[in-house]
């Protein structure tokens, strides 16, 4: 059973605009959340996190909001750039482990 | 400069036949864990270690051993591999436990592990 689901397995928007990656989680519980960008044949490279004692995190072009009553967090990027083309993984953590969404495929077009 | 190294990179093999996916780490972290990609299911955690000679089970652990005997070290270790064994696998380190607020986890690039 999925804890941390990410719905949309893909997007694409263009270049200069904004891209939305949401996320949903099911425990209440889960404290502290990462946002992991995965370009091709390499590993998953930190982006952004946010603790549940905030509702927003800013970081340059990302943000990342957390709405603990729905359960949800989304990942903003403006604006959008074809390098920021990956798939996003939204992840918790719980008890010494890391436990990862499905992941969704971001695509930016010039 | 900082890494998690992985090898091999790639991989092709049979069933049943022992094989072992090295993991190091040049930061001195005291927790490294092992992780499986595959579609629709995102990575999900094998094994973790907490330090030297301390290891515990994550979500997926059947069919997978590991040691650590070093620091620097988590070897992966299929015993007997079998085809749903086919996969991506990523190795990682921290300086502490996953995800808290003082630390991230660093991967390496990742081993395709086919079993035929």
């Amino acid at each position: 059973d999925q804890q941390v689901k990410q719905n949309s397995p893909s997007l694409s928007v263009q270049e200069g605009r904004i891209s939305i990656l949401n996320c949903d989680y099911t425990n209440s519980m889960f404290d502290y959340f990462l946002w992991y960008k995965k370009y091709p044949a390499e590993g998953p490279t930190f982006l952004i996190s946010i603790s549940s004692i905030k509702d927003k995190n800013e970081d340059g072009r990302f943000t990342v909001f957390l709405n603990k009553s729905a359960k949800h967090l989304s990942l903003h990027i403006v604006p959008s750039q074809p390098g920021d083309s990956a798939v996003y993984f939204c992840a918790t953590n719980q008890g010494g482990k890391l436990i990862f969404g499905q992941g969704t495929e971001l695509s930016v077009k010039p | 400069e900082a890494q998690v190294t992985q090898n091999p990179r790639y991989l092709i093999t049979v069933t049943g036949k022992k094989l072992t996916v090295t993991c190091s780490q040049n930061m001195n972290h005291e927790y490294m864990s092992w992780y499986r990609q595959d579609p629709g299911l995102g990575l999900r955690q094998i094994y973790y270690s907490m330090n030297v000679e301390v290891t515990d089970k994550g979500d997926v652990p059947e069919g997978y051993k590991v040691s650590r005997k070093e620091k620097r070290n988590f070897p992966l270790i299929l015993e007997s591999p079998s085809p749903n064994q086919t996969s991506l696998y990523f190795c990682a380190s921290s300086l502490s436990i996953a995800g808290t607020s003082t630390d991230t986890q660093y991967f390496g690039p990742g081993t395709r592990l086919t079993v035929l």
